[in-house]
């Protein structure tokens, strides 16, 4: 079976600072997908990243961030520089290769104040 | 502008009455798929559809029913059996091909309120 876990339900950080939302993952399958989406009050998820689980490199992207590590089944996310425009709810979700269905954690809900 | 449209954005109910949300999309994409999402937590899956006239059960299909008689077009029933249909309803779609590859994109959703 797969799991993803955000345990972190709630973050509040001041505008400018770093933040980190975490992803811990659960999966027997050897090719898989993990991926990172917001939603932010409008409701709408916007599709950030995908990363293959062959592919270990990280990413960045302007203040965005990707940190993935197999040994320790985890698939962080990092802004940085905060800015208010970044709050929203962050979902991470996985998928098998083959599979149609994406698997998705809880969320984490980021505010950023000003 | 290519994208999923879902309508309406607010949708009021009785208790007992089926309602139907509606689904459209024009990025040429094969496969849609139905989540419910609840105040505090993750997506669920209700439906998905790879290919026109097909659909499958996702996790929570009880009380829900879809078709899929266009490409473009992959509309939800809520029934009076679904015993807690109070939800925010979205409905995605993803390319076919490489599945659990592809990145599913998002429409707005549909937030439905059943008193």
């Amino acid at each position: 079976a797969q799991k993803v876990t955000q345990a972190q339900t709630e973050i509040s950080v001041v505008e400018k600072e770093d933040v980190t939302l975490d992803c811990v993952y659960e999966t027997r399958d050897t090719t898989y997908y993990l991926f990172w989406y917001k939603q932010p009050p409008s409701g709408e998820l916007v599709f950030l990243i995908r990363r293959n689980s062959f592919d270990e490199q990280n990413e960045i992207s302007g203040r965005y961030s990707w940190n993935f590590q197999k040994s320790t089944s985890s698939f962080n996310f990092t802004i940085t520089a905060s800015q208010v425009v970044d709050s929203a709810v962050y979902f991470c979700a996985l998928s098998a290769q083959g599979a149609q269905k994406l698997v998705f954690g809880q969320g984490t809900r980021l505010t950023i104040n000003p | 502008d290519g994208g999923i449209t879902q309508s309406p954005k607010y949708l009021f109910r009785k208790e007992g009455q089926n309602v139907t949300l509606s689904c459209e999309q024009n990025l040429n994409h094969d496969a849609m798929y139905w989540y419910r999402q609840d105040p505090g937590q993750g997506l669920r899956l209700i439906y998905y559809s790879q290919i026109v006239n097909d659909f499958q059960k996702g996790d929570i299909a009880e009380g829900y029913s879809v078709s899929r008689e266009k490409k473009e077009s992959f509309p939800l029933t809520v029934t009076s059996a679904q015993k807690n249909p109070t939800a925010f309803y979205l409905c995605a779609s993803s390319h076919n091909r490489l599945a659990g590859r592809n990145e599913q994109y998002f429409g707005p959703g549909t937030r439905l309120t059943v008193t």
